[in-house]
């Protein structure tokens, strides 16, 4: 059974800390995602990477870098975590092309 | 940034309804669209990926409609079951980046 793995479900953090949310994929996908999820506003991008090393901003990168260092890890780090960022955050990996993504589980994050 | 709308926010139906939702998008530089149901505690799952204006897909109940010239979708659900209330989201592939950009989602509950 194919697998994103979030490395935490929940998770609180205070407001200036240095927060990792780490992902892991099985598939060998080239393409790896971070989206968060707010109420009434849908899944909006963060930031994507179609190759080791390679990154590339979403819609929304402000407040957040990626880092690549294997194929199948994705990491999104909020620099100095606000209160803003409380959301929950879903990794996704896809190969090529136009095909369908496949998701982790998602980390509510909170921050106080 | 493309604009994805999905209609209705929210749907209530009774077990045994049938049911459908809309998806509308910028008809130019389409490439894919793709369906995503996210049940609640869950990670979001892919049920279709349609390419080809006219193209009709089922799994089981639900099925699918795309008409890429005037740019929209629909998502038809026969005999609503409680097991079907979800998140169902829709996502555009431009084909011109590696992302895709979703939806805010219809939020189906269905009453037993």
């Amino acid at each position: 059974d194919v697998k994103v793995t979030q490395s935490s479900r929940y998770l609180v953090k205070r407001t200036g800390e240095k927060v990792f949310l780490e992902c892991v994929q099985d598939m060998d996908h080239e393409n790896m995602f971070w989206y968060r999820q707010d109420p009434g506003l849908g899944l909006r991008l963060i930031y994507f990477s179609y190759d080791v090393k390679m990154k590339e901003k979403g819609d929304i990168p402000e407040g957040y870098s990626v880092s690549r260092e294997k194929k199948e890890r994705f990491s999104l780090i909020l620099e100095s975590a606000s209160t803003n960022q409380t959301s929950m955050y879903l990794c996704a990996s896809k190969t090529g092309g136009s095909e369908k993504l496949f998701f982790g589980s998602g980390t509510q994050l909170s921050v106080l | 940034i493309l604009n994805v709308e999905q209609s209705p926010q929210s749907l209530h139906v009774q077990e045994g309804d049938s049911t459908n939702f809309t998806c509308s998008f910028p008809s130019s530089n389409f490439y894919a669209l793709h369906w995503y149901r996210w049940e609640t505690a869950k990670s979001p799952e892919a049920l279709f990926v349609m390419t080809l204006n006219g193209d009709e897909k089922k799994k089981g109940r639900i099925s699918a409609t795309l008409n890429t010239k005037e740019g929209y979708s629909y998502l038809y659900i026969k005999g609503s079951q409680p097991e079907d209330s979800a998140t169902y989201l829709c996502a555009i592939f431009t084909g011109s980046n590696y992302k895709l950009t979703f939806g805010k989602g219809t939020l189906l509950t269905v009453n037993p």
